[in-house]
């Protein structure tokens, strides 16, 4: 079982382009949640999704972000235009479902706008 | 709304010396207790506590939850300098969403 996959792994841009971050949850799982997780603010869950559709997204901070899940092995995290303040380790975790199953983390990309 | 409070911050102890991580939650539809151990990397699963009383307990760490006082404990006796890391805990609720405390950063000095 290769665990939740991530990509990139680490990822440094400049202000104003556009960030898109990779996730594999681990098959078999319907759930999968975005987190962003900074010194300040500790882990946030931006989105998540249940069998592909989005739940609940009242994390995501901005029009900037957005998330999709085009299929039950990936999806995809996009900051449009990217600005310092996005900088942070955007983790992915997923679960199966049932109600007392835990969530298993990505890797996490480090990101860095400049 | 929900919210989960770790105790204390940080906190620092010797190689071989007993420490109690506390969390404590305020809850409309509690469905569980996470604790989770970060190093310098993702979040890694420790345990899930659903009912009130019963202990988990994993090598050196243990934890318990207390549903009527609203708290849990996270016990590790026999510290090494491996066990040093930001402790998590999360409360499941509705939707199976967590809401996270801000974690304990543990050091264990050898």
């Amino acid at each position: 079982d290769a665990g939740v996959i991530q990509s990139p792994r680490h990822e440094v841009t400049e202000m104003g382009q556009e960030v898109t971050l990779r996730c594999k949850p681990i098959s078999g799982h319907d759930y999968l949640f975005w987190y962003r997780q900074t010194m300040m603010r500790g882990l946030e869950l931006l989105i998540y999704f249940n069998n592909n559709v989005p739940i609940d997204d009242s994390g995501m901070p901005e029009d900037r972000f957005s998330a999709k899940m085009p299929n039950a092995s990936f999806s995809t995290l996009k900051i449009q235009p990217s600005e310092p303040r996005d900088s942070a380790v955007y983790f992915c975790a997923s679960r199966a479902g049932g109600t007392y199953n835990e969530q298993f983390f990505g890797p996490g990309t480090r990101l860095t706008v400049l | 709304e929900d919210k989960v409070v770790q105790s204390p911050l940080s906190l620092v102890v010797h190689e071989g010396d007993t420490v109690t991580l506390n969390c404590s939650y305020e809850v409309t539809n509690f469905r569980s207790l996470l604790w989770y151990k970060q190093e310098k990397k993702a979040p890694t699963f420790l345990f899930m506590l659903t009912s009130s009383g019963i202990e988990k307990k994993s090598g050196r760490l243990s934890s318990i939850l207390d549903k009527k006082e609203l708290f849990s404990i996270l016990n590790i006796t026999a510290t090494q300098t491996g066990d040093s890391a930001v402790y998590l805990c999360a409360e499941t609720y509705s939707n199976y969403q967590l809401i996270w405390g801000a974690g304990t950063k543990l050091i264990i000095k050898p």
